[in-house]
């Protein structure tokens, strides 16, 4: 199984910072990486596909990079409605697994 | 506008049966891979497995020998069960449709159904 690491678990930020989470696959997974956005209590919803492609309707201050096993997901400028967790996740081979989350809050 | 909506019973007692279904809504049933994605309470993310239009299915290995997912084309929709559960299959369990957009994603989830097991 391919593994997907996320750092930090958790942060604390306030409304306006640049925020940036990584995830680290244990091998190579190219560009088959896709971002997550869980707020409490709702399903998770996409934001990022292919490492970098911007799901529809999802506001150009999130962002992603990267390929290979280093991926990152950045938000330029943190908006109140951004306070939730996100979740990497790797679609190269099956099982299908996803990191363990990082949990942003308010500072 | 596609939606999902999972059904089915919010408890069940240890060794027995999960059966959950998913009802699709608003899009097309074909090209696409359904899947089954849990939750424990206050973890992470596990996906349990998918069917694809064409009736094949994948499912993740620590879980395979407890996993059927079925597709009913004729009603719009899949269906999971999880034999000889235990009180670690307590979770969230939601429904998702996998499209593969240059790579495979889940763009449409479910709202979630809470399974807890317990006696």
């Amino acid at each position: 199984d391919i593994q997907m690491t996320q750092s930090p678990s958790s942060l604390s930020a306030s409304v306006g910072d640049r925020v940036t989470i990584t995830c680290r696959a244990n091998q190579s997974i190219a560009n088959y990486a896709n971002w997550y956005q869980q707020k409490s209590g709702i399903a998770p919803k996409l934001l990022i596909y292919a490492a970098s492609s911007l799901q529809s309707g999802v506001p150009s201050r999130f962002s992603g990079s990267g390929s290979g096993t280093d991926f990152t997901l950045t938000i330029s400028s943190l908006q109140p409605e951004d306070f939730a967790t996100y979740y990497c996740q790797q679609s190269y081979s099956t099982p299908l697994t996803f990191g363990g989350g990082t949990k942003v809050e308010i500072k | 506008q596609v939606r999902l909506q999972e059904s089915g019973p919010g408890l069940v007692k240890p060794s027995e049966t999960l059966s959950l279904t998913c009802t699709i809504s608003g899009g097309f049933i074909g090209s696409y891979y359904w899947s089954w994605i849990r939750q424990p309470p206050g973890k992470g993310l596990e996906w349990i497995g998918y069917i694809d239009y064409s009736g094949t299915t994948n499912y993740n290995p620590s879980l395979n020998s407890r996993v059927i997912i079925s597709l009913d084309t004729s009603k719009d929709q899949f269906s999971l069960k999880l034999s000889s559960v235990t009180a670690a299959d307590t979770a969230i369990y939601y429904c998702a449709r996998g499209s593969r957009v240059v790579i495979p994603l889940f763009d449409y989830w479910g709202q979630g159904s809470l399974v807890t097991v317990s006696s």
